[in-house]
């Protein structure tokens, strides 16, 4: 029973155009919620977060979108560059487990 | 600087052999993770340990084992009855382990069975 997915294993998206990263989850409890990017044969690095007393946090280039009706979280990218292509991870944890429930993870490829 | 660090990046495995990955940080962090990544799949979570000389069970703990004697530190134990060992391990570190707060990974160990 996944309580955390992201529906697009992979993502390919033209340089200097928008990333948009998709995560859907079933848990009404979940409250927080972090995006983290992973290349290859390493560990993942911590991008940003979002509280569910939020709809938006901006940090840079990256942007994440909370609707807490859908329960529904998304990660824009803009502009896209080259080095943002990696595997980004959705996770998300609640008030009464702090542990972090994590998606299967997008591919994002950036073209040139 | 700051950091998790892991060892060995790669590990072989026998039949039957128990072997240990080790993870440091110097974050001064009270909690420490012990993760399994397979391909195509998200992290699950194998121990936890929110202060020395306590851990808890995460969903996938049977076949491992852990100990933290110190802050610093929380080898994972990779048992002879955990039956299909080959993944990537990851151990990541929270401030606290009792809020919702962010977790910070170190690079991983990629076991494999021979």
């Amino acid at each position: 029973d996944q309580q955390v997915k992201q529906n697009s294993p992979s993502l390919s998206v033209q340089e200097g155009r928008i990333s948009i990263l998709n995560c859907d989850y079933t848990n009404s409890m979940f409250d927080y919620f972090l995006w983290y990017k992973k290349y290859p044969a390493e560990g993942p690095t911590f991008l940003i977060s979002i509280s569910s007393i939020k709809d938006k946090n901006e940090d840079g280039r990256f942007t994440v979108f909370l609707n807490k009706s859908a329960k529904h979280l998304s990660l824009h990218i803009v502009p896209s560059q080259p080095g943002d292509s990696a595997v980004y991870f959705c996770a998300a944890s609640s008030d009464s487990n702090y542990q972090l429930i994590w998606g299967a993870g997008t591919k994002l490829i950036i073209k040139p | 600087d700051g950091g998790i660090t892991q060892s060995p990046k790669y590990l072989f495995r026998k039949e039957g052999q128990n072997v240990t990955l080790s993870c440091e940080q110097n974050l001064n962090h009270d909690a420490m993770y012990w993760y399994r990544q397979d391909p195509g799949q998200g992290l699950r979570l194998i121990y936890y340990s929110q202060i020395v000389n306590d851990f808890q069970k995460g969903d996938i703990a049977e076949g491992y084992s852990v100990s933290r004697e110190k802050k610093e530190s929380f080898p994972l134990t990779v048992t002879s009855a955990q039956k299909n060992p080959t993944a990537f391990y990851l151990c990541a570190s929270s401030l606290s382990g009792s809020s919702p707060e962010t977790q910070y990974f170190g690079p991983g160990t990629r076991l494999l069975v021979l």
